[in-house]
């Protein structure tokens, strides 16, 4: 099976960039997605095929790809963005959720 | 607008069984794959197993392949999760997602609000 590896905090001050990453050898071959958590929430889907937005999220959130590495770019920080973010990829039967990274914005 | 109400969740003891639903409205069900992803207390998330828009196909996770069986009835916009011979490592929050697109599976896109599992004695 795979893993997907992401660091378990990232923490930046309102109006920075955030960055939070995320490895693993299945993301040489296949797409990823990120899903944002709130407490008490249900995980919402940010971004899909590595880079693209769904309706309704803000401009703010990126994704890019290089590698076996897949980067969730939140462009200026809001309080509200404060969650935990999950990657994700999928192969065969193995789907595969990262650890988490709960990221601070304060 | 897509919704997924999840229901059954209740405690159960180690060893029980358990039937866990999801109604959903807002799509043409029978098209898109389903799948149920838990999430234990505090900690991350894990795909369980899914099923195809027919319910000809269906996947699992090692983790609880034979004890887990995903059903769906298309005439009633309802997706089923069995649960049997449950663990204390089952206590999970278990939700219900719709894949993002039909003729595939694990595109996980909306997560319904999840019904808790918790297996205690």
């Amino acid at each position: 099976s795979y893993d997907l590896t992401q660091p378990s905090s990232v923490s930046v001050s309102p109006g920075q960039t955030a960055r939070i990453t995320c490895s693993g050898d299945l993301l040489a071959k296949v797409y990823s997605r990120w899903f944002q958590q709130k407490p008490g929430q249900a995980p919402v889907l940010v971004i899909y095929k590595d880079s693209e937005r769904p309706s309704g999220i803000p401009e703010r959130f990126s994704g890019s790809s290089s590698g076996t590495t897949v980067t969730l770019t939140i462009s200026g920080a809001q309080v509200d963005d404060e969650a935990d973010y999950y990657c994700y990829s999928a192969t065969d039967n193995n789907l595969v959720f990262g650890g988490g990274t709960k990221l601070t914005v304060l | 607008e897509v919704q997924l109400l999840e229901s059954g969740g209740r405690l159960v003891q180690p060893g029980g069984s358990l039937r866990l639903s999801c109604t959903v409205s807002g799509f043409t069900f029978s098209d898109f794959s389903m799948s149920w992803v838990r999430q234990p207390p505090g900690k991350g998330l894990q795909w369980v197993s899914s099923i195809s828009g027919t319910g000809g196909a269906t996947y699992y996770a090692d983790s609880v392949k034979g004890r887990l069986t995903i059903s769906r009835d298309n005439s009633r916009n309802t997706l089923y999760l069995e649960l049997h011979s449950l663990r204390v490592e089952d206590t999970a929050l278990y939700y219900c997602v719709k894949d993002q697109k039909s003729g595939t599976y694990g595109a996980f896109e909306v997560w319904g609000q999840g019904t808790l599992v918790p297996v205690s004695s």
